[in-house]
């Protein structure tokens, strides 16, 4: 098993720019969450996801959109990128409810917007 | 507000120093806590979880334990291969707003030989 993959690894993009984080996982887990994690302030969620055709809002929502038509993808879309959202992007998978479950995390995708 | 906190913000240790890292949160409705470890440029990677106040867990070096306020993760005897960010959350709520975690900014440990 691959676990959970991410790409790009690295991006660079400027204030306006559209893109998608792409994110895999093949262990068949139901839960998929977005994370960015940014110095001094801890793993924030962004989005997560209980289910195919199923989506929900974190703590930290706006500028960012997530579909999940399949169980294996759970991509991140930003709409109109802005200098805040320079980051690290972090996707994480679990068989079912993290209370119960181990969350495995990707390898994260290193985001700068100029 | 739900919030928790890891301290200290970096500790090093020599090799073999035993000592422990405290995780304290204030939650409304404890699910779990969770501990994590991340190396330098990697996601976090699944260590531990604990549910309920008495609780303790154990890998190899590291014992996570659990109070009503705080977690302390105990680290014996520890070896460079164990220096990494550790990070500590928690899950709070009900219902549906259960399904979100609520992370410390971690505590970086570097154990020198």
């Amino acid at each position: 098993n691959a676990g959970v993959t991410q790409t790009p690894k690295f991006q660079v993009l400027k204030t306006g720019q559209s893109m998608t984080l792409q994110c895999a996982q093949d262990m068949n887990h139901e839960y998929m969450s977005w994370y960015r994690q940014d110095p001094g302030m801890g793993l924030r969620l962004i989005h997560y996801s209980v289910g195919a055709g199923i989506t929900d809002q974190g703590e930290v929502p706006n500028g960012y959109n997530v579909s999940r038509s399949t169980t294996e993808d759970f991509p991140l879309r930003l709409l109109s990128a802005a200098p805040s959202q320079t980051s690290v992007y972090f996707c994480a998978s679990s068989l079912g409810s993290f209370s119960y479950n181990e969350q495995f995390f990707g390898p994260g995708t290193r985001l700068t917007v100029l | 507000e739900d919030q928790v906190t890891q301290s200290p913000e970096a500790l090093r240790l020599q090799e073999g120093e035993s000592s422990s890292l405290n995780c304290s949160y204030t939650v409304s409705g404890l699910r779990g806590l969770f501990w994590y470890r991340q190396d330098p440029g990697k996601g976090p990677e699944f260590l531990f979880t604990l549910y309920s106040a008495g609780e303790e867990k154990e890998k190899e070096r590291l014992k996570a334990t659990l109070t009503k306020k705080e977690s302390f993760l105990h680290i014996t005897a520890p070896k460079p291969e164990d220096s990494a960010t550790y990070l500590c959350a928690v899950q709070a709520g009900y219902g549906g707003a259960t399904n979100k975690l609520i992370f410390g900014t971690g505590t970086l440990l570097a154990v020198q030989p």
